[in-house]
Parts: structure tokens; sequence; C-alpha cells
């Protein structure tokens, strides 16, 4: 199993400019996640998916929208991108047997400049 | 809504002394409990998890993290750190009524010193 994956790795942006984080598990995990890591601040819930068909606001969710388009598959869309998104991206998945069943599984991260 | 401090950005120790990381916790309902750890480039990994079964947890690598309600900490420690340990960890929270929600700390780099 590969995971949870992330493309791309690395994205430089100029502000206005639009773009689609990718995410994929294989992993049959029902709740998908996206989260930005910024220094000082941990990781920040954007958006997440609890299931395939809903998509539900995090902490900071302004500025994105969010795609489940399968049970794999969950992409994070910048319409027009600002600087203050300049951050690392991180995918993240959970099986959902119960509610005790909470360990998130996450990609490897997608460093996003935007200029 | 749920949040953590983890007290200390950076924790510095020699090879083979005492780890201590430090977590303390908000939450208006008994919470579940995370310490993940981050190695350079690469994403979060689970060290352990608290979900209300025993107070001390144990976690991979000689890790282990005590939840104590009446102060509100989950503080994460290893007997003898080694070098493999350098990394970011990072305490989380998450509200039972909604687990999808989880608040991650800021983090704390530790460095371990040959």
């Amino acid at each position: 199993n590969a995971g949870v994956t992330q493309t791309p790795k690395f994205q430089v942006l100029k502000t206005g400019q639009s773009m689609t984080l990718q995410c994929a598990q294989d992993m049959n995990h029902n709740s998908m996640y996206w989260y930005r890591q910024d220094p000082g601040m941990g990781l920040r819930l954007i958006y997440y998916s609890a299931s395939e068909g809903t998509t539900d606001k995090g902490e900071v969710p302004n500025g994105y929208n969010v795609s489940r388009l399968n049970k794999r598959e969950f992409s994070l869309r910048l319409e027009s991108a600002a600087p203050s998104q300049t951050s690392v991206y991180f995918c993240a998945s959970r099986v959902l047997r119960s509610k005790r069943d909470n360990e998130q599984f996450f990609g490897p991260g997608t460093r996003l400049t935007v200029l | 809504a749920q949040s953590v401090t983890q007290l200390g950005s950076h924790v510095s120790v020699s090879e083979g002394a005492l780890v201590l990381l430090r977590c303390n916790y908000s939450s208006s309902v008994p919470p579940y409990l995370f310490w993940y750890v981050q190695y350079p480039n690469q994403g979060l990994q689970l060290l352990l998890k608290y979900t209300s079964a025993a107070t001390l947890v144990k976690g991979i690598n000689g890790f282990e993290a005590e939840f104590k309600k009446s102060e509100t900490s989950f503080h994460l420690t290893k007997p003898s750190a080694h070098m493999s340990d350098a990394a970011e960890y990072f305490c989380a929270v998450s509200d039972r009524r909604n687990n999808n929600d989880m608040r991650f700390g800021a983090g704390t780099r530790l460095t371990v010193k040959p």
C-alpha cells in the first residue's frame, strides 16, 4: 500500500494564480482531511470530508475549496492564490470503525510558495 | 473549541537523558489526546493516543504519556533519548462529539546532543 499520496511535492505560484492540490489514499478510509502547517502554529484544519459525498469547513477554510471526488481522492483548490497561503499542505485520512479509531494517516506534504 | 498548548518550542537533551515534552489541553468534554512525530520533510506519524482507557499510554519507540485530568496535561516522556529521536513533536486534541476536528499544538522541536 502507498498509504496517502500527494501531488505535487513542490509548487511556486504567482499571486492570483489558481491550482489544485491532489490527494489519494489506498487504505479504504472513510474520512479525509486537509491541513496547512506554518512555523510556530502547528497544523490547522482547512477542510475535511467525513465520508464520500460530504465536506465541512475546518478552522481556516477561507480562500480554499475542496472536492471529494470519490472515496479515494480529496482535492484542495486555491482559486486565487495569495502570499498568505504560502505554507506546507498535508492531506490525511482516517478509517471510521468507531469513534476511538481516530488515528489519522498523513501524506508527505506539498510545499507551496506564493510570490 | 478544544485546544492544546505545548510548553517549549525547542527542547535539547543529551543522548541517554530523560525526554519530557509538555502538553496541556483545554476541552469542555473529555478529550481524545494524541502525540505525533514529524521527521524532516515528512508527514506526521502517530506515536500514541489516549481514548479513555488506561491513563498511562505506551507508544512506539519507547515513548509514553500520562493523561492527568486534574492537571489537564498529557506530557510525553522517554527514559533515555536516542539520536534518532531528534524530530518535531506535536500534541493534538479532538472532541468526542466531533472527532473530525483535531487541533494541534504549535510543536516542540527535540534536539539530541551526542
